[in-house]
């Protein structure tokens, strides 16, 4: 799996959206970007994830750069409860060699 | 909406005992995952099933650690001895297949004195 670059930590105040950035350089054409996110002593929670085109859910969006190196997710209305670690992770979705490799992600505090 | 159950949710015991987690995943989940999260780490996978079936255990330290998923539904994982450094969260995941996206469950925290 590709490896992800991504800030160690950013604040961000409550009602403001927040753009967390995640570098990709080396993302090869079949590997998606996920986002998911941990708040503290929970198990991660899934966000979204792309391909290569933009995407939008009930939580959040993905922004995929055109050439796939970089992306953003935007938390359009931050609130305290968006306090978390936040990891992008590169992975195929295929049968073989699927599994999450996490790094070290950023660390989201919201701010009121 | 369907969640990843995983008990117990805290364990604390003492270096060389044996120690169980269980996962029940999310209903109709083919594909099933264990991680662990040292303290101030990203998870790490430890073993991942296809049904009953292990399709990649290549970072299990099978000295000591198990894991079992006898009818492809819930499943097990076992340590024996514990060791000190074995305290660590242990994550349980579940995905429609094995392509699809991963689901957590809570976690069981692990505390070897």
């Amino acid at each position: 799996d590709a490896k992800t670059t991504q800030p160690t930590s950013m604040d961000c105040a409550e009602g403001r959206a927040a753009n967390l950035p995640c570098n990709h350089s080396t993302i090869s054409g079949n590997e998606y970007v996920y986002w998911y996110r941990q708040i503290h002593s929970q198990g991660p929670q899934y966000i979204i994830h792309g391909l290569k085109n933009n995407e939008t859910n009930e939580m959040a969006s993905l922004i995929i750069t055109e050439d796939r190196k970089s992306s953003t997710l935007i938390l359009p209305h931050a609130t305290l409860r968006d306090t978390a670690v936040y990891y992008c992770i590169v992975r195929v979705n295929q049968a073989a060699g699927n599994k999450l490799t996490f790094g070290g992600g950023t660390r989201v505090l919201v701010k009121p | 909406e369907a969640e990843v159950a995983q008990s117990p949710r805290y364990k604390i015991t003492e270096k060389s005992q044996a120690v169980a987690f269980w996962c029940d995943p999310i209903s109709g989940h083919a594909t099933l995952y264990w991680y662990r999260q040292i303290l101030g780490q990203g998870p790490e996978l430890l073993v991942q099933f296809q049904d009953e079936s292990v399709v990649d255990d290549s970072q299990l330290p099978k000295d000591r650690f198990s894991a079992e998923r006898l009818k492809g539904v819930d499943s097990t994982l076992k340590i024996q001895p514990a060791e000190l450094g074995d305290s660590a969260m242990y994550l349980c995941a579940s995905s429609l297949a094995q392509s699809r996206t991963q689901y957590f469950g809570p976690g069981t925290r692990l505390t070897v004195l």
